[in-house]
């Protein structure tokens, strides 16, 4: 029973690379989302879907695109990194917007 | 956008007291959720509360939900090192997404 994978776990970009943080889950939930864990600051929502096809902007949206062709996947793409991109990313689905949230282990990006 | 306050932000206390966490905001939530994350991991769902004036235990954990649906606290009895992590509180309003406060780093020392 895997839950919500991310890949990787951990990830150093120089400042301007691109990436992609892959995100999966198989409990067939419509809701997806993606939040950012900095010191002090709790998670912030990047971007969240509702379902294939449908995608939203959170509270951090800048720099990152996502897109969601599936009900499984949810990859976040950093364009052109920064170092204010430093940060620990969390993928996390349910199955509608107020139950509970299974979240990923998490990815540690570094930019350097 | 809701915001949720948690306090304190740090909390370190000795294995066998008493604690209480809360969790407030100006806004009215339809349901507020409590989370635990461990170090390396991601938060984990402790209890969801709906209803105003809700009371819910798990085990030594004891979660609260305001009259007015603005506030929650969590009380851990007689805390164990095994309680240690960082708590987070989320609300749902409207047709917002969860929104999390900044959470609350619990340190229990045997």
């Amino acid at each position: 029973n895997a839950g919500v994978t991310q890949t990787p776990k951990f990830q150093v970009l120089k400042t301007g690379q691109s990436m992609t943080l892959q995100c999966a889950q198989d409990m067939n939930h419509e809701y997806m989302s993606w939040y950012r864990q900095d010191p002090g600051m709790g998670l912030r929502l990047i971007h969240y879907s509702v379902g294939a096809g449908i995608t939203d902007q959170g509270e951090v949206p800048n720099g990152y695109n996502v897109s969601r062709s599936t009900t499984e996947d949810f990859p976040l793409r950093l364009l052109s990194a920064a170092p204010s991109q430093t940060s620990v990313y969390f993928c996390a689905s349910s199955s509608r917007r107020a139950t509970e949230a299974f979240f990923g282990q998490g990815t540690r990006l570094t930019v350097v | 956008t809701q915001l949720l306050e948690q306090s304190p932000q740090f909390l370190s206390i000795q294995e066998g007291e008493n604690l209480t966490v809360y969790c407030n905001s100006s806004s009215v939530f339809s349901s507020l959720q409590w989370y635990r994350q461990e170090p390396g991991e991601g938060p984990v769902l402790l209890v969801t509360v709906v209803t105003g004036g809700e009371v819910k235990k798990l085990k030594r954990l004891t979660f609260q939900f305001g009259d007015a649906r603005k506030d929650s606290s969590l009380h851990i009895t007689a805390a164990q090192p095994g309680d240690t992590g960082l708590y987070l509180c989320a609300g749902v309003s409207g047709n917002t997404p969860l929104v999390f406060g900044k959470g609350t780093r619990l340190s229990v020392i045997a």
